[in-house]
């Protein structure tokens, strides 16, 4: 069975960091186009950041120069470092599987982790 | 960036009624090499992650009731719920990944009349 199960949420202050998991079963993670969306409280999905089987990388501007993606394909797992966070990166993280070897739609979704900031 | 919108915020159906969603992108997600529309329509209840429905635009994924149809081509999308049941209650989002940054609608939230 396909699935991915996120770690690493938690109430975070402004300003400071933390890395979001996303173990992955019954696929390869490497061979697949992988991707963060949040959800803040109330509010609608927003991409935040893709990386392809290739290793290329893409983040949307509110996270640009903050938020690293990454695998481990040892662990078969999926990251997001998260540093200089605010008030406004507040929401629940899912990761989710894209496609193999070029963009397209997400399935399946884990089932995401919630990530608080605030002081 | 290509800004996807949907409409209406909110709709309220009888059961058994028709229910339909539209979604419009800010700029063509239609490539025109292999004549597919690059958008996917996702559903999301309380608490749960969203669920897939829809891929290029008017493919069902597997195992989702064919009450649920996409149409639509270019820049302008539906999503139709042709005989709403109970358990259909839930937000639905389109989303494009013709490029990145891969946007989604602003969600549509489908209630009983």
């Amino acid at each position: 069975e396909v699935q991915l199960v996120e770690s690493g949420g938690g109430l975070v202050q402004p300003g400071g960091s933390l890395r979001l998991s996303c173990a992955a079963s019954g696929f390869t993670v490497s061979n697949y186009y992988m991707s963060w969306v949040r959800q803040a409280p109330g509010k609608g999905l927003e991409w935040v950041s893709i990386l392809y089987s290739s290793g290329t990388t893409y983040y949307a501007d509110s996270v640009k120069g903050r938020f690293t993606i990454s695998r481990d394909n040892s662990k078969n797992t999926l990251y997001l470092q998260m540093n200089s966070l605010r008030a406004e990166d507040t929401a629940v993280y899912y990761c989710a599987r894209g496609r193999q070897q070029q963009l397209g739609w997400f399935d399946p979704w884990g089932q995401g982790t919630l990530v608080t900031v605030s002081s | 960036d290509i800004v996807m919108t949907q409409s209406p915020d909110s709709l309220a159906v009888s059961l058994g009624e028709r229910a339909t969603i539209n979604c419009k992108s800010s700029q063509s997600v239609l490539y025109s090499s292999n004549n597919k529309n690059y958008l996917a329509w996702y559903q999301q209840k309380p608490g749960q992650p969203p669920k897939l429905l829809i891929y290029w635009a008017s493919t069902r994924e597997s195992g989702v009731p064919d009450r649920f149809s996409g149409s639509g081509s270019g820049t302008d999308f539906s999503l139709t719920i042709s005989s709403l049941q109970a358990e259909d209650v839930a937000v639905y989002s389109c989303q494009q990944y013709y490029t990145p940054p891969l946007t989604f609608g602003g969600g549509t939230t489908v209630e009983i009349k």
